[in-house]
Formats: structure tokens, sequence, C-alpha cells
């Protein structure tokens, strides 16, 4: 298996752009997360899936954040419109339940996102 | 949510054990605690994770206070490739959130 993959894993883009951040996870994982990483905040989670069904979108910041999933192997984060404290690494995992307490995640290689 | 404390960085010498201590004092009973590591420029990665006893994988040990409210990643035997920054995170139940904190910088000299 080919990991958890996300795409791009640069962009650059200028404030007031809308942004989408891509993320194909391990085959056959019924749990997705999307974190974002900064110096300041650490690695917090936005929103999780399971089975395609967002359960917990508490740590979305604000309106213009929004994540779909709209089947089990493909997931997107927009950001609309983007604004420079958006600058972050965005990381999606992914997870399979039934490993018992195991709870192990699957990250991908983020994305580094740069707004100016 | 279990807040966690971690010492900012550690150092260690190449082929010498390590010891990275977790305070999480506010720990649930049901809570399982988890290690995972970042190496430079990818995502995290599992290390280990535990309950109440220590544990023991190929990658490292853990060892958990007999009151919970603390635990210590053991890497018997630092390489170059382990320096990392750890993090330790409790979480409640086989699908409970991760809730990371800004973790440990390891630091490995040759």
């Amino acid at each position: 298996d080919a990991g958890v993959i996300q795409s791009p894993r640069h962009e650059v883009t200028e404030m007031g752009q809308e942004v989408t951040l891509r993320c194909k996870p391990i085959s056959g994982h019924d749990y997705l997360f999307w974190y974002r990483q900064t110096m300041m905040r650490g690695l917090e989670l936005l929103i999780y899936f399971n089975n395609n069904v967002p359960i917990d979108d508490s740590g979305m910041p604000e309106d213009r954040f929004s994540a779909k999933m709209p089947n089990a192997s493909f997931s997107t984060l927009k950001i609309q419109p983007s604004e420079p404290r958006d600058s972050a690494v965005y990381f999606c995992a992914s997870s399979l339940r039934g490993q018992g307490d195991r709870n192990e995640q699957f990250f991908g290689p983020g994305t580094r996102l740069t707004v100016l | 949510d279990a807040k966690t404390t971690q010492p900012n960085s550690m150092e260690s010498n190449e082929e010498e054990p390590v010891h990275l201590p977790c305070n999480h004092s506010t720990i649930s009973g049901t809570d399982y605690i988890h290690w995972y590591r970042q190496l430079p420029s990818q995502g995290p990665e599992y290390v280990i994770h535990g309950l109440t006893s220590n544990v023991n994988n190929r990658m490292a040990s853990l060892a958990i206070a007999e009151d919970r409210k603390s635990s210590t990643l053991i890497l018997h035997r630092a390489t170059l490739r382990d320096a990392a920054v750890y993090y330790c995170t409790p979480s409640g139940g086989s699908q409970g959130n991760l809730i990371f904190g800004k973790g440990t910088k390891l630091s490995v000299k040759p």
C-alpha cells in the first residue's frame, strides 16, 4: 500500500484565494482525520470522519474551512477565502477500527500551505 | 481532554539509552497512553501505547507509573534516525481523539 497520499505537497497562494487540499486514505481504513500544524499551536485536530460521515468538526477554526469525504477513498479540505494566518502544514491521517486499543493513525506527508 | 507536559527538548548520545518523560496527571481511568514521533519533514508515526502495564515493542518500551499520572518512553539504544519530536497523547477508546501537545524534540549526537 502506498500509505496516505496528500496533494499538493506545497501550495503557495494569495490572500483571498480558494485553496483545496486533497487526501487519499489507506484502502480499507474507515476513519479519516485532518490536522493542522504550526509552530505556535503545534498539531491540532480539525475534523474527523467515520465511514465518510463527519463525526467531530469542533476543531475547524471558522466557517472559511470546510471538509468533505464524498467516498471512502477521497477527502478534501477547503479554505475559502484563505488568509495569511492559515499558513501551516496540513496533515491527513487514516485508521482502521477494530484494532482494539491500538488506535494507530497513519499520517500522510502533509501539505505545506503558504498564504501571502 | 487530558493535558500533557513534556520537556521541550532532550539530547542523547548515539548508542545510549534515552528516557523521555511525560506527565499526564489529569488522564481519565479509561484513556490509553499513546506515543507518536515525528521525523523531520514527515507526518507523525505511531511508536507504542499502553494502559497500565509496561509495554515493549521493536521500537521502544513504555513504562507507566502505578498511578498513571506519568509515563516514560524508553529508547534502548538511540540512533541518529531516532532524532525526532516525540509526543505522548492520552486517548479515550478505540477511536478516541489523539490530542498532541508540543512534544519533546530529541537530538542524537554521534
